[in-house]
């Protein structure tokens, strides 16, 4: 089956740690995408990449960071800067720009917890 | 740069009656817009999508909207709601203009009571 696997579905660390969530797509997908969401507050853009090697910071960047070495896998790890790291996060990829209309499939989510 | 407003955080319908979810946008250029669905705890799922061709767009699961420049709207409908129906519904707004590629609304809950 073709789609998007994150893990670990649920991640409790301590304040201060570095955390690592993971993203893997098999569709063959160009672009690729890593959101927060927070109750009240929709889908918040964290970090985009379109090609392999290459991403751009989205609206809420500060205290993430990503790599994107191969199509398929787009890590995202979240630093002990971030102010406030709990939340729900959802990794997605389409197989174009938005922007000219291409669908974002999104993965399960994963729930961080930081205490 | 985009944006994009969903007029209502909750709405609640009867099972069975109208639905609508509203949704405003702003953009400078030529959007494509679309609607995502989330269930509890779940990944969220295009419902549907407008692309500049038909400007009233047919989704899954009977839903639909109608992009109105002139209003700069794109409601989402359904004639009839269904219990599966319940669950948190986004619009989205993505053109070339800008520094993010796409932008969410905060979501509207959509309740559906027997």
């Amino acid at each position: 089956d073709g789609g998007i696997t994150q893990s670990p579905k649920y991640l409790f660390r301590k304040e201060g740690q570095n955390v690592t969530l993971s993203c893997e797509q098999n569709l063959n997908h160009d672009a690729m995408y890593w959101y927060r969401q927070d109750p009240g507050q929709g889908l918040r853009l964290i970090y985009y990449s379109q090609i392999v090697n290459d991403f751009q910071k989205g609206d809420i960047a500060e205290g993430y960071s990503v790599s994107r070495e191969k199509k398929e896998s787009f890590p995202l790890t979240v630093t002990s800067a971030q102010k406030n790291p709990t939340a729900f996060y959802l990794c997605a990829s389409s197989i174009g720009l938005t922007a000219g209309g291409y669908e974002q499939y999104f993965g399960p989510g994963t729930r961080l917890t930081v205490t | 740069a985009q944006s994009v407003t969903q007029l209502d955080s909750h709405v609640s319908v009867s099972e069975g009656t109208p639905v609508l979810l509203r949704c405003n946008y702003s953009s400078s250029y030529s959007p494509s817009l679309f609607w995502y669905v989330q269930h509890p705890n779940k990944g969220l799922q295009l419902l549907l999508k407008y692309t500049s061709a038909a400007t009233l767009v047919k989704g899954i699961n009977g839903f639909e909207a109608e992009f109105k420049k002139s209003e700069t709207s794109f409601h989402l409908t359904k004639p009839s709601a269904h219990m599966s129906d319940a669950a948190e519904y986004f619009c989205v707004v993505s053109d070339f203009s800008g520094n993010t590629p796409i932008v969410f609304g905060k979501g509207t809950r959509l309740s559906v009571i027997a």
